[in-house]
C-alpha cells in the first residue's frame, strides 16, 4: 500500500476485555515501531521489531501487553485484561532500514478507550 | 534515563517567526528530529539533523542543535496560519532506531 494503515481506527472496549490492533506496513519496510500518545502527551516508545532479530520489548508498560511480527509483514499488538489507563492512541511507524536518518512512517493510529 | 522536555503552547502571528525549543537528555543521540502532527492526521517527519551538525536549512525551516547544552530549536520563518499544528521534538539513540518523544508543542498562528 500507499503508506502504513492500522486498524482498527477506533475500539471501545469493556474493562477486562483483551484488543487486538493491528498494523500494515509499508511494503519492504524492515523495521517497525509500535508507540502509545495518551491524552495531550508526547509518544511513549512500546517496542521495535527488526527483520528477523529479537523485538526491542523495553518499552512495554506491562506483560499484559504483547505483540508480534512475522518477517516484515503485518504486526499486531495484543493488550490483555484491559484497564482504563490503556487508553490512548496507539501508533505504528515503519522503517525501510536502520541507515542513515531512519524516517518513520507514521499510521493513522488506533484509538482504544476502555470503559 | 532518556528525556526531552519542550514548552506545551506557543502563539504568533501570522508573518511573524517562530521558536520552538527542546532539550534532551541522551548525549549519544544520534539524529534529532521535528515532527508535526495536525488535527485528525497521523505523524508527519518535518526534518531532522544529524548530531555532528549544528544547523540545517530548508526553504522556511531552520534547525539550530547545541549538542553541548543538548538544546534544539526549530524555527519557522513567515509562519501561516497552516502550520498551527504540534510539534513534537524525538531523539534517536544509538540502539535500534526507536525515538523518544517531547510532550509536544501546540502553535497556534493568528491572523
Amino acid at each position: 500500500g500507499a503508506g502504513v494503515s492500522q486498524s482498527p481506527s477506533n475500539k471501545v472496549t469493556e474493562k477486562g476485555k483483551d484488543v487486538e490492533l493491528r498494523c500494515d506496513p509499508i511494503s519492504g519496510h524492515t523495521a517497525l515501531y509500535w508507540y502509545r500518545q495518551r491524552l495531550g502527551q508526547g509518544l511513549e516508545f512500546l517496542i521495535y521489531f527488526q527483520g528477523n532479530s529479537a523485538p526491542d520489548k523495553s518499552g512495554l508498560p506491562s506483560d499484559r501487553f504483547s505483540a508480534e511480527r512475522t518477517g516484515e509483514s503485518v504486526s499486531t499488538l495484543t493488550i490483555q485484561r484491559t484497564q482504563q489507563e490503556d487508553s490512548a492512541v496507539y501508533l505504528c511507524a515503519t522503517a525501510r532500514d536502520l541507515l542513515s536518518y531512519n524516517e518513520q512512517f507514521f499510521g493513522p493510529g488506533t484509538r482504544l478507550t476502555v470503559l | 534515563g532518556e528525556d526531552v522536555e519542550q514548552s506545551l503552547f506557543l502563539s504568533v502571528r501570522e508573518g511573524d517567526s517562530s521558536v520552538i525549543n527542546c532539550t534532551y537528555t541522551d548525549s549519544s543521540s544520534t539524529y534529532l528530529y521535528w515532527y508535526k502532527q495536525e488535527p485528525g492526521a497521523g505523524l508527519q517527519l518535518l526534518t531532522y539533523i544529524f548530531s555532528n551538525m549544528d544547523m540545517k536549512q530548508d526553504q522556511r525551516l531552520t534547525v539550530l542543535l547545541n549538542k553541548k547544552d543538548k538544546h534544539l530549536s526549530l524555527r519557522i520563518a513567515d509562519t501561516q496560519t497552516g502550520d498551527s499544528a504540534i510539534y513534537f521534538c524525538a531523539e534517536r539513540g544509538n540502539q535500534g532506531g526507536k525515538l523518544i518523544f517531547g510532550q509536544g508543542t501546540e502553535l497556534s498562528v493568528k491572523p
